[in-house]
């Protein structure tokens, strides 16, 4: 079975520097997706980025970018510029085409002003 | 707008008095699911259906049951809820041919005494 890691329980960043937030998961797939996902405490569940295994560019959505490495199975996030409102549980999640996503435990970012 | 809409958003009740929660979602979605988020577990699937009245299991199933009689409904049952089936859950929906994306509900928070 598919399984997603995410062995940084906790992280925190001075407001407007940089924090790169870990993840690497287990397959045997080639074809996948890759996700983070933000929660603050609303608790919805917000789409921050998204890869494709076969796209061997990293993923960029304007401070927030990732590293994929597909060998390594490793997908971490970086967030730029940090803002108090990047605050909050951030979840990388493993979904092969049109099945379900396995979620990691989640990191909860920490934003000091 | 779309969206996928839970209700309740919060519930207390008390062991083995039978709940529904339940989930709709407006964009004629083929693919439904729902998960339970518990601290250092992230999101598990319990079920999902991939149409009207073709349901199946996802990790945590047990306790849990579902019916997807019409697309855009997929309620969640817990016949004789327990104190470890106090979690959050999320429904999610997947439109037909962007299978990369799901939409996630708001999330019900539930307790059971």
């Amino acid at each position: 079975a598919q399984t997603v890691t995410q062995s940084q329980p906790e992280m925190s960043v001075q407001e407007a520097e940089t924090v790169t937030l870990s993840c690497t998961y287990d397959t045997s797939e080639s074809d996948y997706y890759l996700f983070w996902y933000k929660q603050p405490p609303s608790r919805q569940m917000i789409l921050v980025i998204r890869q494709e295994a076969y796209k061997q560019q990293n993923a960029t959505e304007n401070r927030f970018s990732v590293n994929f490495q597909k060998a390594a199975k490793s997908f971490s996030l970086k967030i730029s510029d940090s803002q108090l409102g990047d605050a909050a549980m951030y979840f990388c999640a493993y979904q092969e085409y049109g099945n379900k996503l396995v979620f990691g435990a989640g990191t909860i970012l920490r934003v000091k002003s | 707008e779309a969206q996928v809409t839970q209700n309740p958003r919060y519930l207390i009740t008390v062991t083995g008095k039978k709940l529904t929660v339940t989930c709709s979602q407006n964009m004629n979605h083929e693919y439904m699911s729902w998960y339970r988020q518990d601290p250092g577990l992230g999101l598990r699937q319990i079920y999902y259906s991939m149409n009207v009245e073709v349901t199946d299991k996802g990790d945590v199933p047990e306790g849990y049951k579902v019916s997807r009689k019409e697309k855009r409904n997929f309620p969640l049952i817990l016949e004789s809820p327990s104190p470890n089936q106090t979690s959050l859950y999320f429904c999610a929906s997947i439109p037909a041919g962007v299978k990369n994306i799901q939409y996630f509900g708001a999330g019900t928070r539930l307790s059971v005494l």
